[in-house]
């Protein structure tokens, strides 16, 4: 299967405290982009890393992409309530097409 | 919310009924796609259609049946559904190519 793995399931911090949530993948791939859903509703485009590149951040994200490992991590800093949701990692590879994980459903308590 | 709408936002139809949902993104994008969310599965590519064109049927039931007219809209058909295809469906677009897609809110369908 080309879909990514999200570890872990479920992730329980305090606010003001980090978070981290692991992807891994079977195939060689584009991109890889996580995607965070708050409880029933749409999906919300967070970051994209390209293949090529290692690390990146976008506030208070950080994401690391190991090629040779076949995996990549998000980093949640400072973390707030309103994190609280369900984060998915999506994986392209040479076709259009976006295969997403079950998610890390993370809730920070206030 | 993006740029894309859904509607219905909930849906209960029995097993012989027959219902659309719709979608209608207003972001210019010429890709759009369907995808159905259970409890505790990864999110299931159901439908692309690129430029109006059905480019990809991930060995979806004939019982959904999807139409797009135009970039804008994309509306999935249904009829004699099952207990099993209750599930969260949400719509997507994009530029193509596959980089960031915009997501609607979804349509929470329950088949009685």
């Amino acid at each position: 299967s080309q879909q990514g793995e999200e570890d872990p399931q479920a992730l329980s911090i305090q606010e003001g405290e980090n978070a981290t949530m692991n992807c891994s993948y079977k195939t060689s791939i584009n991109n890889l982009q996580w995607y965070r859903q708050n409880s029933g509703r749409g999906l919300v485009h967070l970051i994209l890393i390209r293949s090529n590149e290692r690390e990146k951040h976008s506030g208070r994200l950080r994401v690391t992409l190991d090629t040779s490992k076949k995996s990549s991590s998000l980093l949640i800093t400072a973390s707030r309530a309103a994190d609280t949701a369900s984060y998915f990692c999506a994986t392209r590879t040479g076709a259009n097409n976006l295969f997403f994980g079950t998610g890390t459903r993370l809730t920070v308590i206030p | 919310e993006t740029g894309v709408t859904q509607t219905p936002r909930h849906l209960v139809m029995g097993m012989t009924n027959k219902k659309s949902l719709k979608c209608e993104q207003h972001l210019g994008h010429n890709a759009m796609y369907w995808y159905k969310q259970s409890a505790k599965k990864p999110l299931e590519l159901m439908f692309v259609y690129n430029f109006k064109e059905q480019t990809e049927n991930n060995s979806v039931p004939s019982r959904f049946s999807p139409e797009c007219p135009n970039s804008s809209h994309l509306f999935l058909h249904l009829h004699t559904l099952q207990p099993e295809d209750s599930a969260l469906y949400l719509c997507a677009s994009s530029w193509g190519g596959g980089d960031e897609q915009f997501f609607g809110p979804g349509t929470r369908l329950t088949v009685l």
